[in-house]
């Protein structure tokens, strides 16, 4: 089966740094997805990791361990509309479905 | 830009009603998936297809099933709606040509059975 673990909820300062985990368990890997998604919007790409490895994007960065089956999304210098719900997900195959964790809600206070 | 268009954003129905959600897209996509989203539960899919009259079996497909006479277009069927069913519905799609982009989704359809 499948398994994907990551905190339900996480608070944070503006201006802070905020570390999300995602630990995964599954019959294949074909890469490991993070998605952004606000209350009542579709969820949108963040990041996108398929190596062993640290990928930055601006304020984002997102790392994998494939022998670990463990994930992390890093948000630097968090802003306000940082406040939204942070999914990790899991593919076995290019183009196949997605398994996704419980998703992180993140707080961002002033 | 690739645009997933769901029909409804909010619909209301009534137990025992068949209910049908539609979601199209613009990009000539192969692959369109359904998933259910769920406070506490994250997302969980339902089914999905491959291509044009193809369709599989999700994590929870009872209770629903699906349509893909086109390929832009892939419909979500509840036969008998359920007050269970309330939840949000998001469509999505992607290219097998463009797997590092991940899924398209969607805006949601936001499903009440009353």
């Amino acid at each position: 089966g499948q398994n994907i673990d990551q905190p339900t909820e996480m608070t944070a300062t503006e201006g802070a740094i905020v570390q999300i985990n995602c630990t995964y368990q599954t019959s294949g890997f074909n890469g490991l997805f993070w998605y952004q998604q606000h209350a009542g919007e579709a969820p949108t790409f963040l990041s996108y990791n398929v190596l062993d490895g640290l990928e930055e994007k601006g304020r984002f960065s997102s790392f994998l361990s494939r022998s670990k089956g463990y994930s992390y999304l890093l948000l630097k210098e968090l802003q306000m509309k940082d406040s939204a719900s942070y999914l990790c997900a899991v593919t076995q195959a290019a183009g196949n479905k997605l398994t996704f964790g419980g998703g992180t809600r993140v707080l961002v206070k002033p | 830009d690739v645009k997933v268009t769901q029909s409804s954003r909010y619909l209301v129905k009534r137990t025992g009603e068949k209910v049908f959600l539609e979601c199209v897209q613009d990009m000539d996509h192969e692959n369109m998936f359904w998933y259910r989203q769920d406070p506490g539960l994250g997302l969980r899919l339902i089914y999905f297809s491959y291509d044009v009259k193809m369709k599989e079996k999700g994590d929870i497909p009872e209770g629903y099933s699906v349509s893909r006479e086109k390929k832009e277009r892939f419909s979500l069927i509840l036969e008998s709606a359920s007050t269970n069913q309330t939840s949000m519905y998001l469509c999505a799609s992607i290219s097998k040509a463009t797997k590092y982009y991940g899924y398209t989704f969607g805006s949601g359809t936001r499903l009440t059975v009353v």
